[in-house]
């Protein structure tokens, strides 16, 4: 099946900041999702990107299909952005369900 | 905007009792899932449920887990006699159609901790 890896695990930043979260798989991208996980451990869609660059505020996201990898970008952050970033694919094997990668735990200090 | 609702956001229970999770899907969505997430790990996938059955559940899924969509709006997941590896957050997801571009809303999640 599909494995989802993401790196780094742990991140820590000072407030303002710029990061890059990447997300590698093991097989072709058909949807790509990428969540933040807030303190209260609710899940919050950030971009669904299967290819290409998409942006919203201080996040962008970038999809390099045929490479198997996504990267997350968050600039200037926010100790609001604290918190576990998955990326997640959704596998065609069986019914349409999201494989979660491993999560990325970020920590912005004030 | 339309959002998943779950209730209730935190249950405790003691091991072997019996928990129902609920649901309320956004109103014109067909396709529903649930999904499992231990402390520290990521979210696993356990079941999806179309046309009033099940289309797909996990290994996870065993025969202490089932799900029903009783009244036609809520989506239930009941863990028949818990465990203590059963403590996780439960999300229910749902979505307006099954194919690829369509994305799976999520809930907020229901802790569940069991003693």
């Amino acid at each position: 099946g599909i494995q989802v890896e993401q790196s780094p695990p742990d991140l820590i930043l000072q407030e303002g900041a710029n990061s890059t979260l990447r997300c590698n798989f093991s097989d072709s991208v058909n949807n790509l999702q990428w969540f933040h996980q807030n303190p209260w451990g609710q899940l919050i869609n950030l971009f669904y990107i299967p290819s290409g660059t998409k942006q919203n505020g201080r996040l962008s996201a970038t999809t390099v299909a045929t490479e198997r990898y996504s990267l997350l970008y968050i600039s200037s952050s926010q100790t609001t952005d604290s918190g576990v970033y998955f990326c997640a694919e959704i596998t065609t094997s069986g019914t349409y369900k999201y494989i979660f990668g491993t999560g990325t735990r970020l920590k912005v200090l004030a | 905007e339309p959002e998943v609702t779950q209730t209730p956001s935190h249950q405790v229970t003691q091991m072997g009792q019996e928990v129902i999770l609920r649901c309320v899907p956004i109103s014109n969505h067909l396709y529903f899932y649930w999904y499992r997430q231990i402390l520290g790990q990521k979210v696993e996938f356990l079941v999806s449920f179309y046309n009033n059955e099940i289309s797909e559940k996990s290994e996870i899924f065993d025969d202490q887990f089932s799900v029903e969509r009783p009244d036609g709006s809520n989506f239930t997941l009941k863990i028949r006699s818990t465990k203590l590896e059963d403590s996780a957050m439960y999300f229910c997801a749902t979505s307006s159609s099954e194919f690829l571009k369509e994305t799976q809303y999520f809930g907020p999640g229901t802790r569940l901790l069991v003693l």
